[in-house]
């Protein structure tokens, strides 16, 4: 299926570490897309990643692609509290107009 | 200004009833979907409409129907509520074929059924 898989499920970490979340899928894609959700609220876009390219840099945020191996991670590097959400990969085939998406990443960054 | 806004943000409301939750986006997109997320988190795609035409139906039940009566707007109606329905409900919209374009979604609808 199109749909990404988040791992780990849950991750805490300390304030000022780095925190890196993987996600795996099995179709080809055109794009790779990573949001965030703040608990109680909607899914806000983080970063798209497209098949041709391997690495993106937003700010604090490092996502890579391997098409290879059909991954992507997200790298916060210096992380907040205010990082505190679920996050989630949602791999774009191009075959449908959707994004699927799976369970999240849960991050739990302690002050 | 709020780009994706649904209504209400809190409904509970006993089995059999019929509810209706509506959504708004002024962000000019031809494309509107409705997401359901479950308890454990995962957000699953229900409907989708571009330009008030309906492009993706996934598996859900007949009692959920939406409806848009023009680009802006996807509301979403529901018959004969069931314990099971309980879920936020998220409204979202993009431009067509999200292949470059971020998908902005609404903050939420916690339908709890009592």
């Amino acid at each position: 299926s199109q749909q990404g898989e988040e791992d780990p499920q849950a991750l805490s970490i300390q304030e000022g570490e780095n925190a890196t979340m993987n996600c795996s899928y099995k179709t080809s894609i055109n794009n790779l897309q990573w949001y965030r959700q703040n608990s109680g609220r909607g899914l806000v876009h983080l970063i798209l990643i497209r098949s041709n390219e391997r690495e993106k840099h937003s700010g604090r945020l490092r996502v890579t692609l391997d098409t290879s191996k059909k991954s992507s991670s997200l790298l916060i590097t210096a992380s907040r509290a205010a990082d505190t959400a679920s996050y989630f990969c949602a791999p774009y085939g191009g075959a449908t107009n959707k994004l699927i998406f799976g369970t999240g990443t849960l991050l739990a960054v302690q002050p | 200004d709020t780009a994706v806004s649904q209504t209400p943000k809190y409904l509970v409301t006993q089995m059999g009833n019929d509810k209706s939750i509506k959504c708004e986006q002024n962000l000019g997109h031809d494309t509107m979907y409705w997401y359901k997320q479950d308890s454990k988190k995962f957000l699953k795609i229900m409907f989708s409409y571009n330009n008030k035409e309906l492009i993706i139906n996934e598996t859900v039940p007949n009692r959920f129907s939406p409806k848009s009566p023009d680009k802006a707007h996807l509301n979403l109606h529901i018959n004969s509520l069931e314990l099971g329905d309980s879920a936020v409900y998220f409204c979202a919209s993009s431009h067509r074929v999200p292949s470059g374009n971020t998908i902005y979604f609404g903050e939420g609808s916690w339908l709890t059924v009592v």
